[in-house]
């Protein structure tokens, strides 16, 4: 079963825009992760945030999180062409395993 | 430094064969996990261990298998290929026992079409 859901399923931006991805969950978290996968490659973790915290960044990436609302979002500032990928939230719910369930992800494109 | 390796990358079989997926990592994690990739559908957990000699199911593990019999070795088997098993098989690895919340590193998938 999915419990994450990133909105919208596709993206398409001009380079140097900024590109807003959510996700909405539906059970109580431990902790969510965000992914990128290119095409044809495995996934690659982008950043991390706990359930006590809201906001985090990591260099052109800014991840909030609500716990209230049960949705988080990504913030990819200055896109580039680079960027091109598809994005994925996943969310741990358990400790100890450290089982994360994946969303269906985000397709974003960046336009030259 | 290597990272998750998968072999191998491409594999086409016939209904009924069987064939094991392998998975290596050298970064001493604890745990490691097998997904599968399909169109539309996200990844899927199929099996994950916590530990060398340890198995679990995850989401979707009917028909198939998996051994940890290493640390740095998980491998994923399947007895009876079916169509429905055609998919990109991602296998995972993720850090120490006791501490929460890791990020996973992936390999780079292995691409497997039953006919």
């Amino acid at each position: 079963s999915q419990q994450g859901e990133e909105d919208p399923q596709a993206l398409s931006i001009q380079e140097g825009e900024n590109a807003t991805m959510n996700c909405s969950y539906k059970t109580s978290i431990n902790n969510l992760q965000w992914y990128r996968q290119n095409s044809g490659r495995g996934l690659v973790h982008l950043i991390l945030i706990r359930s006590n915290e809201r906001e985090k960044h990591s260099g052109r990436l800014r991840v909030t999180l609500d716990t209230s609302k049960k949705s988080s979002s990504l913030l990819i500032t200055a896109s580039r062409a680079a960027d091109t990928a598809s994005y994925f939230c996943a969310t741990s719910t358990q400790g100890g395993s450290e089982k994360l369930v994946f969303g269906k992800g985000t397709k974003l494109t960046v336009n030259p | 430094n290597a990272g998750v390796t998968q072999t191998p990358k491409f594999r086409v079989l016939k209904t009924g064969q069987s064939m094991t997926l392998l998975c290596a990592q050298d970064m001493n994690h604890e745990y490691m996990y097998w997904y599968r990739q399909d169109p539309g559908m996200g990844l899927r957990l199929i099996h994950y261990s916590v530990g060398e000699g340890t198995t679990a199911k995850g989401e979707v593990p009917d028909g198939y298998n998996v051994s940890r019999l290493k640390k740095q070795n998980f491998l994923l088997g399947l007895e009876s290929a079916a169509p429905s098993q055609t998919s990109v098989y991602f296998c995972a690895s993720s850090g120490d026992r006791g501490r929460s919340g890791q990020p996973q590193h992936f390999g780079d998938g292995t691409r497997l079409s039953i006919l």
